[in-house]
């Protein structure tokens, strides 16, 4: 079984702080995605990396950034969080690429972490 | 650019009916389709996908979906509900071909009751 762990269920943060989603999974995907998922928007991709040390912007990357040092280890960060970064996380993984495509990917995701800014 | 529809925010059924849950799409280009579900407290899951070739696709749980080129529609169904079923349900699309990500819908919130 595919597992994707993210560290926290639930967070609590002061506006300002810097804040560090970390992301883990342990089947050898090539590629991880941060998602954050908000009522009435649906997921919206933040940033995704297709391999260690590379990192792509998603739809919404403003006030956020990612690292990869690993491959199984995807990190969001929060430069300075703002309450308008109040939301749910949520990070996944999908299958090698074996065709020179993605698209067809199945992504697995983890349980989610709860950010609350105050 | 792709977009998707999810034309209902929440859909309240009885256990054991028949259930639809709508998503249209729209795309310049051919496209995959995905349902994800999420249940209380979890992340995402694989329900189904298309790819190709028949347009009906099988799911987990009982799950069906038809896609619909001609009405840009890959809606969801099931022909009787449990109480397990209930839950968040996402349709998504992406542009065949290539490194295309993922976009979601907003979401259909699915209550069975008893």
């Amino acid at each position: 079984d595919v597992k994707v762990t993210q560290s926290s269920r639930y967070l609590v943060k002061r506006t300002g702080e810097k804040v560090f989603l970390e992301c883990v999974q342990d089947m050898d995907h090539e590629n991880m995605f941060w998602y954050r998922q908000d009522p009435g928007l649906g997921l919206r991709l933040i940033y995704f990396s297709y391999d260690v040390k590379m990192k792509e912007k998603g739809d919404i990357p403003e006030g956020y950034s990612v690292s990869r040092e690993k491959k199984e280890r995807f990190s969001l960060i929060l430069e300075s969080a703002s309450t308008n970064q109040t939301s749910m996380y949520l990070c996944a993984s999908s299958i090698p690429r074996t065709s020179g495509s993605w698209s067809t990917d199945t992504q697995y995701f983890g349980p989610g972490t709860r950010l609350t800014v105050l | 650019a792709q977009s998707v529809t999810q034309l209902d925010s929440q859909v309240p059924v009885f256990e054991e009916a028949p259930v639809e849950l709508r998503c249209n799409y729209s795309s310049s280009v051919s496209v995959y389709l995905f349902w994800y579900v999420q249940y209380p407290n979890q992340g995402l899951q694989l329900l189904l996908k298309y790819l190709s070739g028949s347009t009906l696709v099988k799911g987990i749980n009982g799950f069906e979906a038809e896609f619909n080129k001609s009405q840009t529609s890959f809606h969801l169904r099931k022909p009787s509900v449990h109480i397990s079923d209930t839950a968040e349900y996402f349709c998504a699309v992406s542009a065949s071909g290539g490194y295309n990500k993922l976009i979601f819908g907003a979401g259909t919130r699915l209550a069975v009751h008893p």
